[in-house]
């Protein structure tokens, strides 16, 4: 079935630090690809996706390309803020299926 | 302001007093779902509905109940809940048609089961 591989952290830097959160994947067939952003007591949103093979969703500065060839999708972003501290959840959906896989998620502190 | 609302955000009940969880959405989604947070497994779906009357399982749905009489409401029930489902619960909607489309989150409901 699919799965979505994600450390879960927590990972710890000073603002201004560029950030990287490793995603690979597993799916049948070609998946749409999501991260997800949960600030500390709400519920998840929509960071950014990626539909195809190639394709870089971006958002607030975060940026992930779609890489078919190595099934990832990882988050980066060149400076981060105290204000992105949140957990991270990466997640796939294999176009006809009615489910969404979500990796673990990533706690992110992000210290001034 | 197109939202999904949960109620109650927290409760702390006691082994096999039956209790529901209430999920409302005023964006006219087909598509709702419920969810639960654990630590180191992330989120897992629990049951989900297609549209008014139609649902299925999910990963998880020992234990749960639900129902999808309206459109905008899709209530979780825990018929004789145990604290192995302790945890935090999320409620989620989306357009139906492509799966592809991200879902909108409810802030969620910690229930603690003693």
């Amino acid at each position: 079935g699919d799965s979505v591989t994600q450390m879960e952290g927590p990972v710890t830097l000073s603002e201004e630090a560029f950030l990287t959160i490793n995603c690979t994947y597993t799916a049948t067939g070609y998946p749409s690809l999501f991260w997800y952003v949960q600030y500390p007591g709400e519920g998840l949103q929509l960071l950014l996706k990626a539909t195809k093979a190639d394709d870089k969703g971006s958002n607030k500065g975060f940026e992930a390309t779609y890489r078919k060839e190595t099934t990832s999708f990882h988050l980066e972003k060149g400076s981060v803020q105290v204000s992105d501290s949140a957990v991270y959840f990466c997640a796939l959906n294999s176009g006809g299926y009615q489910k969404v896989t979500f990796g673990i998620g990533t706690k992110l502190q992000v210290i001034p | 302001e197109a939202q999904v609302t949960q109620n109650p955000r927290y409760l702390i009940t006691v082994t096999g007093k039956k209790l529901t969880v209430t999920c409302s959405q005023n964006m006219n989604h087909e598509y709702m779902s419920w969810y639960r947070q654990d630590p180191g497994l992330g989120l897992r779906q629990i049951y989900y509905s297609m549209n008014v009357e139609v649902t299925d399982k999910g990963d998880v749905p020992e234990g749960y109940k639900v129902s999808r009489k309206e459109k905008r409401n899709f209530p979780l029930i825990l018929e004789s809940p145990s604290p192995n489902q302790t945890s935090l619960y999320f409620c989620a909607s989306r357009t139906s048609g492509s799966a592809l489309q991200p879902q909108h989150f409810g802030d969620g409901t910690r229930l603690s089961i003693l």
